[in-house]
Formats: C-alpha cells, sequence, structure tokens
C-alpha cells in the first residue's frame, strides 16, 4: 500500500461547481495534513493544512480529517478555472518517521468555464 | 514573492561537473527539505534537516550531497550526476519539521549532459 494515495483524475467540474479531492494514508501515526496546489511549472503553494478530526474552512477550501477513516479531503466551493492546477495532499509519516512529508500522486482539477 | 530562495534557477551540467544548489530562508525556520520532482510526479523526498541537523535520508545515491551551514541555509552538492537525476530541485522549510506546513522556494531546474 502507498503511503498517501489520492483519487485518480483528471478530475472536471464546471464554474461554480464544487471540486472534491480525497486523500488516504496508510500511516495511523500521522498527525499533520497538507493540500498544495501547483501550477504547471510552478513550485507548490499551501492552500490548507489541518491537524484535528472535523473540518477546516478558509474561504472557497474546505479541509475535512478523518483519522479514524485516514482520510482527508479538499472541498473547493465556487470553483473558478483558475483553480485548475494539480492538487497535492502532503502527510507526515508517524512517530517512527515524523520528520517526514511524503506527498501523494495529484490530482489534475480542470474547471470548465 | 516566495521567501525561501533558490539559486540558480536553471543549472546545465555534464556527467564529470560538480555543482551545487542553493537555498536560503529568513522567517526563522528550524528544518529546511530538498525534494526531487519530475515531470507529472508528485515531490519526491529527499533530504530533511532539523535543527541544523540530517535527521531524514531517503537513501538518495551519494552523487547528492546535503549541506546545513546554518539554520538559514541549505545546500545540495552534486557531483557524477546521471542523465535520470535530470528533474525540478525543491526546497522547503518550515517552523517545526513534519509538523508545520512545508513553504517552497521556486526550485532549480536541472539538465545534466
Amino acid at each position: 500500500q502507498k503511503e498517501v494515495e489520492q483519487n485518480s483524475g483528471p478530475l472536471s467540474v464546471p464554474e461554480g461547481a464544487i471540486a472534491s479531492l480525497n486523500c488516504t494514508y496508510s500511516d495511523r501515526g500521522s498527525q499533520s495534513f497538507f493540500w498544495y496546489r501547483q501550477y504547471s511549472g510552478k513550485s507548490p503553494e499551501l492552500i490548507m493544512f489541518i491537524y484535528s478530526n472535523g473540518d477546516k474552512e478558509d474561504g472557497r477550501f474546505t479541509a475535512q480529517l478523518n483519522k479514524a477513516s485516514q482520510y482527508v479531503s479538499l472541498l473547493i466551493r465556487d470553483s473558478q478555472p483558475s483553480d485548475s492546477a494539480t492538487y497535492l495532499c502532503a502527510v507526515n509519516m508517524g512517530v517512527t518517521s515524523y520528520d517526514k512529508v511524503i506527498f501523494g500522486p495529484g490530482t489534475s482539477l480542470s474547471v470548465i468555464p | 514573492d516566495t521567501e525561501v530562495t533558490q539559486t540558480p534557477k536553471h543549472l546545465v551540467m555534464g556527467m564529470t561537473n560538480k555543482k551545487s544548489l542553493k537555498c536560503e530562508q529568513h522567517m526563522g525556520h528550524r528544518a529546511m527539505y530538498w525534494y526531487k520532482q519530475k515531470a507529472k510526479k508528485p515531490p519526491e523526498l529527499m533530504f530533511v534537516y532539523s535543527y541544523e541537523k540530517l535527521s531524514i535520508n531517503e537513501s538518495v545515491p551519494s552523487r547528492f550531497s546535503p549541506e546545513c551551514p546554518n539554520s538559514s541555509l541549505l545546500n545540495l552538492h552534486l557531483h557524477a550526476l546521471q542523465p535520470e537525476d535530470s528533474a525540478l530541485y525543491l526546497c522547503a522549510s518550515s517552523q517545526e519539521a513534519g509538523y508545520s506546513p512545508l513553504h517552497f522556494g521556486n526550485g532549480t531546474r536541472l539538465t545534466v549532459t
């Protein structure tokens, strides 16, 4: 089982819709969960981070964490064409490798005007 | 503007050359990371420094040699690279290793000829 997995893309949504991005992780000891956006040819840009079970909202973005299910998601409301990018889920590994932050394979999102 | 500065932006080197990639941050972060990213793949962790000590080495070949002269600087020394080492090399920093969000530099695009 890979350490961090994401729903396979590409994902296409119409402008104004909600985009839902999912991520699962293998290490039950993981404590820190991050979502990054990466445009082609650019470096990853932090969107959200979450540490506790439940929802965390920031503007149009909501991160959801369920540690029991080892699942973290990102919802993008009122999707805009400028949201078209690759979304990367990143997770720190558990107690034995706490400093390791591993990225999932990414989900490509395309928002259609 | 990124708060993590990487130089050079682009580097072309032969397989017998020795070169270095440099990374600098002035955010007072105590952890610094090197990632390698190939086209259409996620960033792949190489090294983590925490409080200027190497804490993670992801079994990286010895032709890559990291160095952390102080808490603000991170170098990656390159020697006898192979063409398959051509990639985008990303430096990141975080307040605490593993726990805090990573802030990425713009990367160095390396081509090995």
